[in-house]
């Protein structure tokens, strides 16, 4: 089985930089993905990681550690439309995906 | 126009009620997906479906069925509904097992008085 770990909440101001961390423990690892969620809408993807190392995709940047279970996506340049909340998910060996809780981000003025 | 669409997108029922819930694609992909959200606890998958003639029970399929009428469609229904089945309920859908990126439907709000 899956268990991710991620925090509730976070608040950062416009313009900065904000790291969420994804910690997790996995009977079978096959990748991880970052979903933004706003409010009442659907999960969108972000980004997706396999290998160690940085994937930067605009203000998006998402590291992983496989042998430390541990990633976090990184967020630039904050932008307001950036509130929203953002959801770890581990892929397993048989290509499901466990979502974590999911952590809230709230960017203020 | 929307790849991956539910119907209803909002729905107050009664406690003993029968509710099915639908879930349609039009980007071709051969697995999908039923995910109930509530607060806190990220999205839990209900069932899951490789192709018409397959269908697995996800971690939460107690008090849920489902069908998979076509490779497009995929429907989830409440044989009898409980207050606590309240909860926002996603369908997604899935290509090759090569990225698993997943792409959700706009969600159903569900509410059992």
């Amino acid at each position: 089985g899956q268990n991710i770990d991620q925090p509730t909440e976070m608040t950062a101001t416009e313009g900065a930089i904000v790291q969420i961390n994804c910690t997790y423990q996995t009977s079978g690892f096959n990748g991880l993905f970052w979903y933004q969620q706003h409010a009442g809408e659907a999960p969108t993807f972000l980004s997706y990681n396999v290998l160690d190392g940085l994937e930067e995709k605009g203000r998006f940047s998402s590291f992983l550690s496989r042998s430390k279970g541990y990633s976090y996506l990184l967020l630039k340049e904050l932008q307001m439309k950036d509130s929203a909340s953002y959801l770890c998910a581990v892929r397993d060996a048989g290509n499901m995906l466990t979502f974590g809780g999911g952590t809230r981000l709230m960017v203020k003025p | 126009d929307a790849d991956v669409t539910q119907t209803p997108r909002n729905r107050i029922t009664k406690t003993g009620k029968r509710i099915m819930l639908e879930c349609s694609q039009t980007k071709g992909h051969d697995r999908m997906y039923w995910y109930r959200q509530d607060p806190g606890l990220g999205l839990r998958l209900i069932y899951y479906s490789f192709d018409v003639k397959d269908i697995n029970k996800g971690e939460i399929s107690d008090g849920y069925s489902v069908s998979r009428q076509a490779q497009a469609k995929f429907s989830l229904s409440l044989e009898s509904a409980i207050p606590n089945q309240t909860a926002l309920y996603f369908c997604a859908t899935s290509d090759t097992p090569l990225t698993g990126e997943q792409f959700f439907g706009p969600g159903t709000r569900l509410t059992v008085l």
